[in-house]
């Protein structure tokens, strides 16, 4: 079963726009990844954010945590055409100590030069 | 080597088939993982190992799907009696470790996109 769920699932801006995903899980967890994934390709690991961090930042990304809603944000911020693919959050599962990490269904972004 | 590989790129077989699909992660990673991908939908666990050992297999479907990695490196994941069901993208990735707090990035291969007929 899936710990993450991404919304929207789908999502078409254009060039220069802002784009945000949001992922709701169901369970406490220590951390929470957010990966990318071109088309036909492998996922691309993006940032990773601890459950004591609110908010997280790398380049155009920005984060956010609010584990009392059970819930992440990726923002990506001056979209570029290179951004289309789709993003998937991903939690570990169970124990801390598992190294199980489940993927949520993804949002497919397009962005429109 | 420099990234997860992952061979073959592309398997077509017959249902009813045995297929094996292989998995090279990043030199000294300790923890590999086995995730399958069907269109449009995000990856789904099958299997990680810690070392030579499966740590968690709970995401194996069903008994026709085994997966081994015998010196800690190079993993193959096998399916017997392919059925059309079993068609997506298999994935493979790499961790250095395990940590206790779950914080494990994964590194991924491109994946053997697997079409059963």
């Amino acid at each position: 079963s899936q710990q993450g769920e991404e919304d929207p699932q789908a999502l078409s801006i254009q060039e220069g726009e802002n784009a945000t995903m949001n992922c709701s899980y169901k369970t406490s967890i220590n951390n929470l990844q957010w990966y990318r994934q071109n088309s036909g390709r492998g996922l691309v690991h993006l940032i990773l954010i601890r459950s004591n961090e609110r908010e997280k930042h790398s380049g155009r990304l920005r984060v956010t945590l609010d584990t009392s809603k059970k819930s992440s944000s990726l923002l990506i911020t001056a979209s570029r055409a290179a951004d289309t693919a789709s993003y998937f959050c991903a939690t570990p599962s169970g124990s801390s100590n598992t190294g199980k990490l489940i993927f949520g269904q993804g949002t497919t972004l397009q962005v429109k030069p | 080597g420099a990234g997860v590989s992952q061979t073959p790129s592309n398997k077509v077989t017959e249902k009813g088939k045995y297929v094996e699909l292989r998995c090279d992660p990043i030199s000294g990673h300790t923890a590999l993982y086995w995730y399958r991908q069907s269109l449009g939908q995000g990856p789904e666990f099958l299997i990680y190992f810690q070392g030579t050992g499966a740590a968690d297999d709970s995401g194996l479907p069903n008994d026709r799907f085994f997966a081994v990695r015998p010196e800690g490196s190079v993993s193959t994941l096998k399916i017997q009696r392919t059925e059309r069901g079993d068609s997506a993208v298999y994935l493979c990735a790499s961790s250095l470790e395990v940590r206790s707090s779950g914080a494990n990035v994964l590194t991924f291969g491109a994946g053997s996109r697997l079409t059963v007929l």
